[in-house]
């Protein structure tokens, strides 16, 4: 079982709809989780960072996190074309010298 | 304040090679990790630096090293270069109080012929 899994996609929404990017990972003992948006041929960016089961809101981006069930998701609102990339969901195990473990990603594209 | 930098943007070596990846940290922040992202794939944590010792350390052999400096700027070196080192190679910093939040460089492109 892959440590942190999510669907390659693409995944391919309407503008002004709502995109829906799901991850879940295996490591119980994960403390700390995070989505990542990636450009083609750029470097991850940090979008979203979450610790806590239930909901954080930062404009137009939810994380959802439910540690019962292993699961993180990032609810995107009015997607514009500029989101099309890929969302990297990554988790932290523990503090300090843990690196993160990601998933390999969900290609997202916003149809105009 | 200044963000994560890296050089060289793009690097072609032949099998064998040794290599040298440098790495600047984001202003403020004493912590550098290291990644390495395969096409298609999820960056895999290589190892991590914190007060100038790897302090974490991923699933890569002996010849993936590295070092960090003083201002808190780090080398990745890579021995006796193999095809599969192919890949983006990201340097993240971040602030070791809040070592889960890391922020990446744009990435060395290196290509192992």
């Amino acid at each position: 079982q892959k440590e942190v899994e999510q669907n390659s996609g693409p995944l391919s929404v309407p503008e002004g709809a709502i995109a829906s990017l799901n991850c879940t990972y295996s490591d119980r003992g994960s403390q700390s989780f995070f989505w990542y948006r990636q450009y083609s041929g750029k470097s991850p960016e940090l979008i979203m960072s979450i610790y806590s089961n239930g909901d954080k809101e930062d404009g137009r981006f939810t994380a959802q996190l439910n540690k019962a069930s292993q699961y993180v998701s990032l609810l995107i609102r009015d997607s514009q074309p500029s989101d099309s990339a890929t969302y990297l969901c990554a988790v932290k195990k523990g503090g300090g010298a843990d690196g993160l473990t990601f998933g390999k990603g969900t290609h997202l594209i916003i149809q105009p | 304040e200044t963000g994560v930098t890296q050089s060289p943007t793009h690097l072609i070596k032949t099998r064998g090679q040794q290599v040298t990846l440098r790495c600047s940290s984001q202003s403020g922040h004493n912590t550098v990790s290291w990644y390495q992202q395969a096409l298609g794939q999820g960056p895999q944590f290589i190892f991590q630096y914190y007060r100038e010792e790897e302090n974490g350390r991923g699933n890569f052999p002996p010849r993936f090293s590295g070092l960090q400096f003083p201002n808190y700027s780090s080398e990745l070196n890579v021995n006796a270069l193999e095809l599969d080192d192919s890949a983006l190679y990201l340097c993240a910093s971040s602030f070791r109080e809040r070592s889960f939040e890391q922020f990446f460089g744009p990435g060395t492109r290196l290509t192992v012929l």
